[in-house]
């Protein structure tokens, strides 16, 4: 099974509807990330959070909000989605406990906002 | 975080090394070197990292120059498994990563 899930896998809906991404990890680790990926451009970090209690912006936060339910998952909200949030959307976990960890990436969230 | 400066696209014939190279002339001297990938439709996945020494792993080498302002990832036996984009990011451990746009590996049967 994998470490890092998502869901859904694809998704198609329309402007102005809220939109929920959802994330799962067995790996036990503390931090976890949203990123999306925009088509030839690389990750873009979303938000980040390093424990329940600690939520942080990233790069590109406006329009997304996003909810740390437990250590193991980390949801992602479009509260009105718009067209241009149209991308492929990652989560990844890393460990909180040493200074040099990777990162372990879901399988993606397709979304297209029409 | 320092830039990073990558070719777009690069080729190889299947089955010969290939040599990835990125400058990172603004990197601090606490930045480890981190090299991920993408496969096609699938999330990043770690390949690499390094400070100073060159390093070795299952799944490629990392060559550092002196200076510490360019790397190379080398690939010993390029597969089709190992057509992807790859990227080249310096960081500390405790910050995040920031992808460039990377460089398209592209393996020729």
């Amino acid at each position: 099974d994998a470490d890092v899930t998502q869901t859904p896998r694809n998704r198609i809906t329309k402007t102005g509807k809220r939109i929920m991404l959802e994330c799962s990890q067995t790996k036990g680790h503390d931090r976890m990330y949203w990123y999306r990926q925009d088509p030839g451009l690389g990750l873009r970090l979303i938000y980040y959070s390093f424990d329940v209690k600690d939520i942080n912006k990233g790069e590109i936060s406006d329009g997304y909000s996003v909810s740390r339910q437990a250590q193991a998952k980390f949801s992602l909200s479009l509260e009105s989605a718009i067209p241009n949030q149209t991308a492929l959307y990652f989560c990844a976990t890393r460990a909180g406990d040493r200074t040099i960890d990777t990162q372990y990436f879901g399988p993606g969230t397709r979304l297209t906002v029409l | 975080d320092a830039k990073t400066t990558q070719p777009n696209s690069m080729e190889s014939n299947e089955e010969e090394p290939v040599h990835l190279p990125c400058n990172h002339s603004t990197i601090s001297g606490t930045d480890y070197i981190h090299w991920y990938r993408q496969l096609p439709s699938q999330g990043p996945e770690y390949v690499i990292h390094g400070l100073t020494s060159n390093v070795n792993n299952r799944m490629a080498s990392l060559a550092i120059a002196e200076d510490r302002k360019s790397s190379t990832l080398i690939l010993h036996r390029a597969t089709l498994r190992d057509a992807a984009v790859y990227y080249c990011i310096p960081t500390t451990g405790a910050n995040n990563l920031f992808f460039g746009t990377g460089t398209r590996l592209t393996v020729i049967p």
